[in-house]
């Protein structure tokens, strides 16, 4: 069965910096996710994202957060200005079914 | 304020026993429910789900849902070496977007 990818698998980044991380989904599909994982932590919602427009976000998801679709495929998940705390893995996920697929995820490091 | 807990474990358990992993929800009104496994360093993997009460079996799994005691559960009947995980629970709470709420995980470790 085909899979979400991510890309890259992982991003090495100064604090201050702005970071995109990209999410290829399976096409034809409307419901999209942003998660993150912190080390040792459990997997946080950050934003769903339904039809092209955010549909819910969470309290992580601040003012340095945004998400898109620029081109009608990839999805892109952006923090402006990075902060040490926001290294995590950042997985997308797509809703097929009423079910969550995650992709492979992308490793942050903010240093 | 809604949520998961799980038993963080680790659970040990040998190889050929069933493993019986547990997950409640503080939000009755939950109507579907997930289980996942992750390897150290991979992300989630999608196991089972279950929307109704009672038992729904896949191969080696079992989940089961009681929806009065907020309570949903995982069997590993068999348990592999490969089975040696972190295995999440998570659930879509009512009024979301489906949106995933998750438990911290019970890590699993199966011993030859």
């Amino acid at each position: 069965e085909p899979e979400v990818t991510q890309t890259p698998s992982h991003q090495v980044t100064q604090m201050g910096q702005e970071v995109i991380l990209r999410c290829v989904p399976i096409s034809n599909h409307l419901y999209f996710y942003w998660y993150r994982q912190i080390l040792g932590q459990k997997v946080e919602f950050l934003v769903s994202f339904y039809n092209n427009e955010i549909s819910e976000k969470s309290e992580i998801f601040d003012d340095q957060f945004s998400v898109e679709r620029p081109d009608g495929s990839n999805f892109t998940l952006k923090i402006r200005s990075t902060k040490l705390e926001d290294s995590a893995m950042y997985f997308c996920a797509e809703r097929r079914n009423n079910e969550q697929f995650f992709g492979p995820g992308t490793r942050l490091t903010v240093l | 304020q809604k949520e998961v807990e799980q038993n963080s474990g680790p659970l040990s358990v040998p190889e050929g026993a069933i493993a019986s992993l547990n997950c409640t929800y503080s939000d009755r009104g939950s109507q579907s429910f997930f289980w996942y496994r992750q390897y150290s360093g991979k992300s989630p993997e999608l196991i089972m789900s279950i929307y109704s009460n009672g038992d729904k079996e896949d191969g080696r799994f079992t989940a089961q849902l009681n929806k009065a005691s907020q309570y949903v559960s995982l069997l590993i009947r068999d348990s592999q070496p490969s089975d040696s995980a972190t295995y999440l629970c998570a659930v879509n709470f009512s009024g979301g977007y489906n949106k995933l709420i998750f438990g911290a995980g019970t890590r699993l470790a199966v011993h030859p």
